[in-house]
């Protein structure tokens, strides 16, 4: 089955405490991204990547990491987490290769943090 | 930068009339131009896209319309119906200098029965 994975899908943790957010794709997708949700604001992008190797900044990327050492796999992390990382997750994935159109994203389940 | 006004946020329609949701994008160069739908506590699925050299694609009860010259995209709901009550997102493809997605504020729809 075609699908995007996440983990956790909650987390409940410590201001500064280092955390990683898993996020596999299995469809041979070259774009993965991560978004954030907050009430009103929509889906921000915090990074994405075109291909293994290859990241780049979205809209909100202060506070966060990311790599891109396999194709499947791309990873967020928060080296000093903070109350206002406290939001809802998404990784996703697409087709999507650079000089291409957009494509569909896929989406995973969702990570809910609260960072207290 | 680039961005995604929709509008409105909130919409409120009866069972059986039509809902119509509407973005307005500022990069001529988007090409591409998904709508997204999220059900409580679910993640978002695409419903319907076009691309920048179709102005009208229709799925069933589902229609999105687009104006590459005012740059704005429309989501039409015929004979709406209770389960088509949850958040829809309008989205483009943005490739000018990066390729991101960016998405709208979202538009909260209720059918009322």
């Amino acid at each position: 089955e075609a699908q995007v994975t996440q983990n956790p899908r909650y987390l409940i943790t410590v201001t500064g405490k280092k955390l990683t957010v898993t996020c596999s794709q299995n469809m041979n997708h070259e774009y993965m991204s991560w978004y954030r949700q907050d009430p009103g604001l929509g889906l921000r992008q915090i990074y994405y990547s075109m291909n293994v190797e290859v990241t780049d900044k979205g809209d909100v990327p202060e506070g966060y990491k990311v790599s891109r050492k396999e194709k499947r796999n791309f990873p967020l992390i928060l080296e000093s987490p903070s109350p206002n990382q406290t939001s809802l997750y998404f990784c996703a994935s697409t087709r999507t290769a650079a000089g291409t159109g957009g494509n569909e994203q896929y989406f995973g389940p969702g990570t809910r943090l609260t960072v207290t | 930068g680039e961005n995604v006004e929709q509008h409105p946020s909130t919409l409120s329609v009866q069972e059986g009339d039509s809902a119509v949701i509407k973005c307005t994008y500022s990069d001529s160069a988007s090409n591409y131009f998904p709508w997204y739908k999220q059900e409580l506590g679910k993640r978002p699925q695409l419903i319907i896209d076009i691309r920048s050299n179709v102005g009208e694609k229709k799925d069933q009860r589902i229609a999105v319309t687009l104006n590459k010259t005012a740059k704005h995209f429309s989501l039409h709901i015929t004979e709406t119906q209770p389960e088509d009550s949850a958040v829809y997102f309008c989205a483009t493809w943005t490739t000018s200098g990066t390729y991101k997605y960016i998405f709208g504020t979202g538009t909260r729809l209720k059918v009322l029965a």
